[in-house]
Order: C-alpha cells, then sequence, then structure tokens
C-alpha cells in the first residue's frame, strides 16, 4: 500500500534553515502536501506542491519534489522559535485521494 | 464560517461503553475524513465520505461506524470502545478530491 515516511526529530538553533525531508511511494499521486500541527491544535496546511513541479517558494518555505525518486523536503529559512511544531508530509491517494500521512517531524528550534 | 468543529474535545469512556464524536462542518464541502493519531504516528483514515448518504472504509476502520445522512454532519461511533481506541481524532473536509483538507481541532479520547 501507500506509505510516507519522515525522519521523527529535527533541532535547530533560531536563524538557522531547517530541511525536513520526506519520501512517498504513490507515484499517481497528483499534489504533495506540507502541514503542521502547534501542540493541542489540528493540522494546518502550511504548502502544497503539484506532481509537475520541481520546485515551490513561498516566503520562507521552499518545497523541493524530485518524481523519480519520490523526495519531497520542506525548507524553512530564517528558523524561529514559532516554527517549532510537528511537520507532516502528505500524499493524495485512493479512491477519494484522501490524504495518506508521514509519522510527523518534530522540529525543535533552539535560542 | 466556523470551518470544521468537532466535539467533545475531551472524553474519558469505560471499556464496552459508547459514544459519538461529532463533526459537522459550514464549507459546504463534499469530501469528509476521518482519521486517528497515535503518538509518535501520523495520521491513519478511519472513513470517509465522498457525499451525503455515501461512506467507506479506511485503513483502520474495524471498531468504528459514520453515517453521512447531510452535507454537514460526519458522525463517528465507537460502539464497545476499547483500551486500543486511545487516540487523538480529527475530522477533516474538503470541497473536492486533491484539494486542501481542512482539519477540526480533535477529540482526545481515552479509554480506561
Amino acid at each position: 500500500g501507500e506509505d510516507v515516511e519522515q525522519s521523527l526529530f529535527l533541532s535547530v538553533r533560531e536563524g538557522d534553515s531547517s530541511v525536513i525531508n520526506c519520501t512517498y511511494t504513490d507515484s499517481s499521486s497528483t499534489y504533495l502536501y506540507w502541514y503542521k500541527q502547534e501542540p493541542g491544535a489540528g493540522l494546518q496546511l502550511l504548502t502544497y506542491i503539484f506532481s509537475n513541479m520541481d520546485m515551490k517558494q513561498d516566503q520562507r518555505l521552499t518545497v523541493l519534489l524530485n518524481k523519480k525518486d519520490k523526495h519531497l523536503s520542506l525548507r524553512i529559512a530564517d528558523t524561529q522559535t514559532g516554527d517549532s511544531a510537528i511537520y507532516f508530509c502528505a500524499e493524495t491517494s485512493g479512491s477519494a485521494r484522501q490524504l495518506t500521512f508521514g509519522s510527523g517531524t518534530q522540529l525543535t528550534v533552539l535560542p | 464560517n466556523a470551518g470544521v468543529t468537532q466535539t467533545p474535545k475531551f472524553r474519558i469512556l469505560k471499556i464496552g461503553q459508547s459514544m459519538t464524536l461529532q463533526c459537522t462542518q459550514d464549507m459546504n464541502h463534499n469530501y469528509m475524513y476521518w482519521y486517528r493519531q497515535d503518538p509518535g504516528m501520523g495520521l491513519k483514515l478511519i472513513y470517509y465520505s465522498v457525499g451525503a448518504g455515501i461512506t467507506d472504509k479506511g485503513e483502520v476502520p474495524n471498531g468504528y461506524n459514520v453515517s453521512r445522512s447531510t452535507t454537514e454532519d460526519f458522525p463517528l461511533r465507537l460502539e464497545l470502545a476499547a483500551p486500543s481506541q486511545t487516540s487523538v481524532y480529527f475530522c477533516a473536509g474538503a470541497p473536492t478530491e486533491n484539494t486542501e483538507a481542512f482539519f477540526g481541532q480533535g477529540t482526545r479520547l481515552t479509554v480506561v
């Protein structure tokens, strides 16, 4: 079945760049998503990329997509303490194109 | 618009009890989903619906039931609660497939 994998933890210093990586399996996914979850809250869409794109930039966020390797990454420039959260990569799959999520990467920003 | 609203936010159930987790949306979304999130895991799809009157099983449907009598409401029913159902439950809605899903704030359920 479909599977999305991410590393579980990442720590960076405030002001540095963060790079969160993800691999996915469903090559027919039309969109790939990055969601952010703050403690005790639901998931908030950060950004997404269409499968025919290699890169998408949105202010401090850069998404890179390598379709050949089924690899997706999220780069956060000038990481701030407010960026500390869990970041989920997700692909669309199945008959209802429902989201299949990775296990999430806990990003900790150190002062 | 309130978006996607889930109630209750927290609940403790005893083994064997039943309950319904409520989810309602005012965004006229056709697609609605129920996920569960276990610690250190991603979200797993329990059930989904592509429109009123239509529901289908996701990855982990055992022990749950859903109904979709209206576009707005998508309740999740637990008939005989088990400790393995201790989790955080998220409801989500999307206007169509392949579009952004909007999530509720979650229901934290503990079965003791």
